[in-house]
């Protein structure tokens, strides 16, 4: 596609259910990243992707958080046991390949509301 | 760790009034240093970068130049528009570390006409 895509744009659930989230990268890009942005938090850094290597799990604020990434294209990040300060806005990004000197290009978003 | 810090918003201006965002940073060796804009309902987008000491990014009328001496990345525009009004972020990618981007809290600008 011509950019990051990210489905649902929005989605509100009751606390204690499991979420999915999708990202679908710029094709041909190796590098996926996953951040969340919520109020007073800024933007974090949750997981990192590049190729077939092992990911980059340093942000992933809890065991409850995993993602994963098929086929070295499509991102699915779960959210398992939703809590209340789970709510936020998760970003996917992608880009060419890691490195300050390549942009990571980032998508609209999922605004997740956990009631 | 490494960190940036930026003014805190939010900032109001008139169009065509002059615009700098501070941007500090932290980090160890010599990182990539970036401004992503976030428009209302959209995601980021890249707004500048510049990858060495004294590189100056522009983009749209935007300006910032990489000062190693005071740790800075200052964002300034000589004359804004409405179309303007939007979320910037400062952000820095530290060669050799992770890949993540460390960003800023982001300031939110409004200008009126």
């Amino acid at each position: 596609g011509a950019g990051v895509s990210q489905s649902p744009s929005n989605k509100v659930t009751e606390k204690g259910k499991d979420v999915e989230l999708r990202c679908d990268p710029i094709s041909g890009h190796t590098a996926l990243y996953w951040y969340r942005q919520s109020l007073g938090q800024g933007l974090e850094f949750l997981i990192y992707f590049q190729g077939n290597s092992a990911p980059d799990k340093s942000g992933l604020p809890s065991d409850r958080f995993s993602a994963e990434r098929t086929g070295g294209s499509v991102s699915t990040l779960t959210i398992q046991r939703t809590q209340q300060e789970d709510s936020a806005v998760y970003l996917c990004a992608s880009s060419l390949a890691p490195g300050g000197g390549n942009i990571q290009y980032f998508g609209a978003g999922t605004r997740l509301s956990v009631l | 760790g490494d960190s940036v810090t930026q003014m805190e918003g939010p900032v109001t201006l008139s169009e065509e009034a002059f615009l700098t965002i501070n941007c500090t940073y932290t980090a160890t060796g010599y990182p990539s240093l970036f401004w992503y804009v976030q428009y209302p309902g959209e995601g980021l987008q890249l707004l500048l970068k510049a990858t060495k000491a004294d590189d100056k990014g522009s983009n749209k009328g935007f300006e910032a130049t990489y000062r190693k001496e005071t740790t800075s990345f200052h964002l300034e525009k000589g004359s804004v528009q409405v179309s303007d009004s939007a979320v910037y972020f400062c952000a820095l990618h530290r060669q050799g570390g992770s890949e993540k981007l460390v960003f800023g809290k982001g300031t939110k600008l409004t200008v009126n006409p």
